[in-house]
């Protein structure tokens, strides 16, 4: 079947360090990959998507690769900031019909100043 | 433009009792997706509709169900509220599966 792994949090770190928040997929046929972030008391909001192997997605100084041979899409940003406070979701869509987004368990982030 | 709009925000009720969550997708967006986000279960898929018609349902009883009206809005129906139905759903649109967007959600509590 399909589905997403993504590392269990929280995940804390200063202002201006490095994330890094893995997520590995399982999927039939050749899925589209998303995260998505929900800041405390929001909805869901699309971060980043890569639709094909190879392809690396970025917003916001977020980025991410879809890389097949490893069917991991890892999030990763240089510098985080305050604002960046969040859950961050990896999903994927397996381009079937009948099928939804599936989601991981999120990752909480939080920095602190 | 509009983004996809769900009501009401907040709402308390009481174990047994029924609830309707409605949502307005972005106009042109004929899919409606529905999830629930319970407190560590995170987003647990609920129902897909598109063009008035259910097309899938995740692994929840049947007195979950919904319906799609002719202008893509949609409601979502919880019948017999039980404590762990507590929770916050959220509601996404989109045109020919794919770019989900989401509102902000539902927070439903059952006492």
């Amino acid at each position: 079947g399909n589905s997403v792994t993504q590392m269990e949090g929280p995940v804390t770190l200063s202002e201006e360090a490095f994330l890094t928040i893995n997520c590995t997929y399982t999927a039939t046929g050749y899925p589209s990959l998303f995260w998505y972030v929900q800041y405390p008391g929001e909805g869901l909001q699309l971060l980043l998507k890569a639709t094909k192997a190879d392809d690396k997605g970025s917003n916001k100084g977020f980025e991410a690769t879809y890389r097949k041979e490893t069917t991991s899409f890892h999030l990763e940003k240089g510098s985080v900031q305050v604002s960046d406070s969040a859950v961050y979701f990896c999903a994927l869509t397996p381009n079937q019909a009948g099928t939804a987004l599936i989601f991981g368990k999120g990752t909480t982030l939080s920095v602190s100043s | 433009e509009a983004g996809v709009t769900q009501s009401p925000t907040h709402l308390i009720k009481t174990r047994g009792q029924q609830v309707t969550l409605r949502c307005s997708p972005i106009s042109g967006h004929t899919s409606v997706y529905w999830y629930q986000q319970a407190l560590g279960l995170g987003l647990q898929f609920l129902l897909w509709y598109d063009e008035g018609e259910e097309r899938n349902r995740g692994n929840f009883p049947p007195r979950f169900s919904g319906r799609q009206f002719p202008n893509y809005s949609s409601e979502l129906n919880v019948n017999a509220l039980e404590l762990e139905d507590s929770a916050l759903y959220l509601c996404a649109s989109s045109l020919a599966s794919y770019g989900y967007t989401f509102g902000s959600g539902t927070r439903l509590t059952v006492v």
